[in-house]
């Protein structure tokens, strides 16, 4: 499978606790996106990634957030010191230019106790 | 700034009856349009987009796609819908952002289809 690939699809963490997730774009997609999404709502924009480099980052995105794109190849997205309003779905998505469609994983389910 | 719209949160269907699935967007600039369908527990699957030219665009599994711009509208359209096409629906418009290169999408809330025998 060739697809955007995201570990691991599920995280439950006590509040306070640190998580880290992983994406792996498909391999030929210079573009890598973050979102979240919520129940009951679609996804929201998180941060960008133009192979190694962060262009932009979301409000959503707090200091506690921090994503990082080592190579331009797989991506990490690290959460310190969770709430309980950071439960939600992350997903990770690539593309391969502006005007392309972006290929979603299966995303990571994250419950914070 | 780029919005988009779905006004229905469930569109209920009878097995080989036509769907429509409603979305309308708010754009500065030329609209880049997008449908994507997320079944329970999995990531969503692109259906289909209008970047530009012919204002009914065809799909994935069937499904098409009319770009209105007077009515700023691009609702997803089936001709024949099946059980399986029973899912969540998102429609999405690229973010233009500052300097109009970033690309990430700005989602609707979604639409859940429902699609019964």
């Amino acid at each position: 499978d060739t697809g955007v690939s995201q570990n691991p699809r599920h995280k439950i963490t006590k509040r306070g606790q640190n998580v880290t997730f992983r994406c792996d774009p498909i391999s030929e997609h210079n573009r890598l996106y973050w979102y979240r999404q919520t129940l009951g709502q679609g996804p929201e924009f998180l941060t960008y990634f133009q192979n190694e480099a962060q262009l932009e980052k979301s409000r959503l995105l707090s200091d506690r957030f921090s994503a990082e794109r080592p190579k331009g190849s797989f991506s990490t997205l690290e959460i310190q010191r969770t709430e309980q309003g950071d439960s939600a779905m992350y997903l990770c998505a690539s593309s391969s230019g502006t005007f392309y469609e972006q290929f979603f994983g299966p995303g990571t389910r994250l419950t914070v106790l | 700034a780029q919005s988009v719209a779905q006004p229905e949160d469930q569109v209920n269907v009878a097995e080989g009856n036509p769907l429509t699935v409603k979305c309308t967007y708010s754009v500065s600039g030329n609209p880049y349009l997008f449908w994507y369908v997320q079944y329970p527990n999995r990531g969503l699957q692109f259906l289909l987009k209008y970047i530009t030219g012919d204002n009914l665009v065809k799909g994935s599994y069937g499904f098409e796609a009319e770009f209105n711009k007077s009515q700023t509208s691009f609702h997803l359209k089936k001709p024949s819908a099946l059980v399986s096409d029973s899912a969540l629906y998102f429609c999405a418009v690229r973010d233009v952002g500052y300097g109009g290169s970033q690309g990430n999408l700005i989602f609707g809330k979604g639409t859940k289809l429902s699609v019964k025998p």
